[in-house]
């Protein structure tokens, strides 16, 4: 069954720190990982989109990392701000036998910025 | 914004009532897709329509009925819901359904059955 595991469920810093939030998947066979930001009271926003042959890339201050072999993905937030408090989702899709492909969601690491 | 609105924005319904979710998009795309997201856990998937033709159904329960005029607009029509189909909805949309593209989410509906 394919699964995304998102760690930690949540995590507070201090304005300014940096953070790493993980994303481990058993999807298969893997076609591309999205890493999306939800503000509260708001629907989610994507931040980055990698395919299999892509280890890094990055948004501003985001940095998202796959690691095809491993199974595993991060997302680095540098230099964190309060606007960065969301929930951020990892996002998993197969690469099916037709061009859709079936999302499988993680449930979310919640970051909370304190001043 | 992201170009997909809802309305309304919270709804607070009994179980034998008849409500209705919308759902707009501005973006000039094909697919449109509804999602319960409850406390605590991954999105669910409800229903994808592509070119307004429903393609995709995900075991949802027949008290939600979808329907998708034109390509711009989504609807979720609801009746004699319980309880635990208390969460927020999402809408959201992309250029088409290959695993490629973006979806684009709206803000939600954030439902309460009582």
């Amino acid at each position: 069954k394919n699964q995304v595991e998102q760690s930690p469920q949540s995590l507070i810093i201090l304005e300014g720190k940096n953070c790493t939030l993980q994303c481990n998947y058993t999807v298969s066979p893997f076609s591309n990982l999205r890493w999306y930001k939800q503000d509260t009271g708001r629907g989610p926003v994507s931040l980055t989109i990698m395919t299999f042959s892509e280890n890094t890339k990055s948004n501003g201050r985001y940095t998202a990392t796959l690691d095809a072999d491993t199974k595993q993905s991060s997302l680095h937030i540098t230099a964190s701000q309060l606007s960065d408090s969301a929930s951020y989702i990892c996002v998993v899709s197969d690469a099916g036998g037709t061009s859709y492909g079936k999302l499988t969601f993680g449930q979310g690491t919640i970051l909370t910025v304190h001043p | 914004e992201t170009g997909v609105t809802q309305t309304p924005r919270h709804l607070v319904m009994g179980m034998t009532n008849k409500k209705s979710l919308k759902c707009e998009q501005h973006l000039g795309h094909n697919a449109m897709y509804w999602y319960k997201q409850s406390a605590k856990k991954p999105l669910e998937l409800m229903f994808v329509y592509s070119l307004e033709e429903r393609v995709e159904n995900n075991s949802v329960p027949s008290r939600f009925s979808p329907e998708c005029p034109n390509s711009s607009h989504l609807f979720l029509h609801l009746h004699t819901l319980q309880p635990e189909d208390s969460a927020l909805y999402l809408c959201a949309s992309s250029q088409s359904r290959d695993r490629g593209e973006t979806q684009y989410f709206g803000p939600g509906t954030r439902l309460l059955v009582l």
